[in-house]
């Protein structure tokens, strides 16, 4: 086990509903990146907090929106759910912001919008 | 925009032999691959890490290669076991450090 735990484990919305994800980083780790990851395809990077910054952000529009705290938890909101965000979200913490060369993923969320 | 490719198709290998995967990436020079097992439903572990300079890295039966002419990685399982059964992904950091991108996988069955 990596020491990386998410919350909830599986999630049924429906469409145009709003969703927040959690994840509680591994101890001593202050960097957080967020993944989707579709049925049959491999993760896509949302965005990444570093000492309770956004560093950076994949091809993801303003719905989704994120939050680090001072434990370095983490938040992931997305707005207005559509069918195509029904996916596997997966947490992963790490230590020093960009560069980051090993991350420790958490199990995941399922989340599946109707 | 930086891609990376594994084959999509699963493998298939008998107990005892060497599995090899297959990652290539393209329009970006990264400067170090990553592999990562992925169990259904689990979130990936991280396996090798492998740097440009780098011809080979080894950690116990696992070994992985990369060829920057090729833009290629190889990943091997020697004397594969059915426990090695996953989902294997390659990985890369793109360009500003920040942002992994991944493979989609290739699927990894090992026969008793």
């Amino acid at each position: 086990e990596t020491g990386v735990t998410q919350s909830p484990t599986h999630l049924i919305k429906t469409r145009g509903q709003q969703v927040t994800l959690r994840c509680s980083s591994q101890s001593g780790h202050n960097t957080v990146s967020w993944y989707q990851q579709a049925l049959g395809q491999g993760p896509q990077f949302i965005f990444q907090y570093y000492r309770e910054e956004e560093n950076g952000r994949g091809n993801f529009p303003p719905r989704f929106s994120g939050l680090q705290f001072p434990n370095y938890s983490s938040e992931l909101n997305v707005n207005a759910l559509e069918l195509d965000d029904s996916a596997l979200y997966l947490c992963a913490s790490s230590l020093g912001g960009a560069g980051v060369e090993t991350q420790y993923f958490g199990p995941g969320t399922r989340l599946l919008v109707l | 925009s930086q891609k990376i490719e594994q084959n999509s198709e699963a493998l298939n290998i008998q107990e005892g032999k060497t599995a090899t995967l297959t990652c290539n990436y393209t329009n970006y020079s990264p400067a170090y691959l990553q592999w990562y097992r992925q169990d259904p439903g689990r979130g990936p572990v991280f396996l090798l890490l492998i740097r440009e300079n780098e011809k080979e890295k080894r950690k116990e039966r696992l070994k992985v290669t990369f060829d920057t002419t090729l833009k290629q990685s190889l990943f091997h399982i020697t004397a594969s076991q059915p426990a090695d059964s996953a989902t294997y992904l390659c990985a890369q950091v793109g360009t500003g450090g920040f942002k992994t991108i991944f493979g989609a996988g290739t699927r990894l069955f090992v026969k008793a």
